[in-house]
């Protein structure tokens, strides 16, 4: 069964860093698209960052509102991803996602049940 | 960025009822479209890809169309398990954008 599960989450307060991690199993990680989707509190879905899979070098994307201040990465041989946030933001406060795609099948097949971060003093 | 704009935001319709949500695309974005379901308090769930192919496990029920800026998700018979927020989302470019999404509830 494929899974992703994250961890990491908690208060942090503005100015701050927090790691996030998403362990994977049931698939072939590095053959998969990993990403990071979040959800500020009853608000919508935003897609914050990718690592494509190996075929295409592990390279990355981001979005523009955290381009600068998150670091996703990944290793392979811990079936992990991780979003290092840095300088975070009261806006920042989310349920942040982990999801699995699979080039050329849409995106984001399979989501972790989130983690939640809250940045507040 | 590509704007994403649903509509209805919400709805309320009946058990048995045909439902019907939309989704533009400010610009083309061919078939690059997903749509994805998200009941209260859960991850969200991916019903179809690339506009028109449903997940599977997903049930014949709901179908997806269209192609560049406009696009559909049609219920054929809605079910009481349908109650949830419905979102698009465009992978033709980044970055990816989601609609504001759907609030479905049952009468």
């Amino acid at each position: 069964e494929v899974q992703v599960v994250e961890s990491g989450g908690g208060l942090v307060q503005p100015g701050g860093s927090l790691r996030l991690s998403c362990a994977g199993s049931g698939f072939p990680f590095s053959d998969h698209y990993l990403d990071w989707i979040r959800q500020a509190p009853g608000k919508g879905l935003e897609w914050v960052a990718r690592s494509r899979d190996r075929t295409r070098g592990h390279t990355i994307e981001y979005a523009a509102s955290v381009a600068g201040r998150f670091i996703i990465s990944r290793d392979n041989s811990q079936n992990s991803v991780y979003l290092q946030m840095s300088s975070l933001k009261t806006e920042d406060t989310a349920v942040y996602y982990c999801t699995r795609s699979t080039y050329g099948s849409g995106n984001f097949d399979s989501w972790g049940q989130g983690t939640l971060v809250t940045v507040s003093s | 960025d590509i704007q994403m704009t649903q509509s209805p935001s919400s709805l309320s319709a009946s058990v048995g009822d045909r439902v019907t949500i939309t989704c533009r695309a400010s610009q083309g974005i061919g078939d690059d479209l997903g749509w994805y379901q998200q009941k209260p308090g859960k991850a969200p769930k991916r019903l179809v890809y690339t506009a028109s192919i449903l997940q599977s496990g997903v049930p014949s029920r709901f179908s997806g169309s269209g192609y560049g800026t406009h696009f559909t998700l049609t219920i054929s018979s809605l079910q009481p398990e349908d109650l949830a927020t419905y979102y698009c989302l465009q992978h033709s470019r980044y970055p990816y954008t989601f609609g504001q999404g759907t609030k479905l509830e049952i009468k």
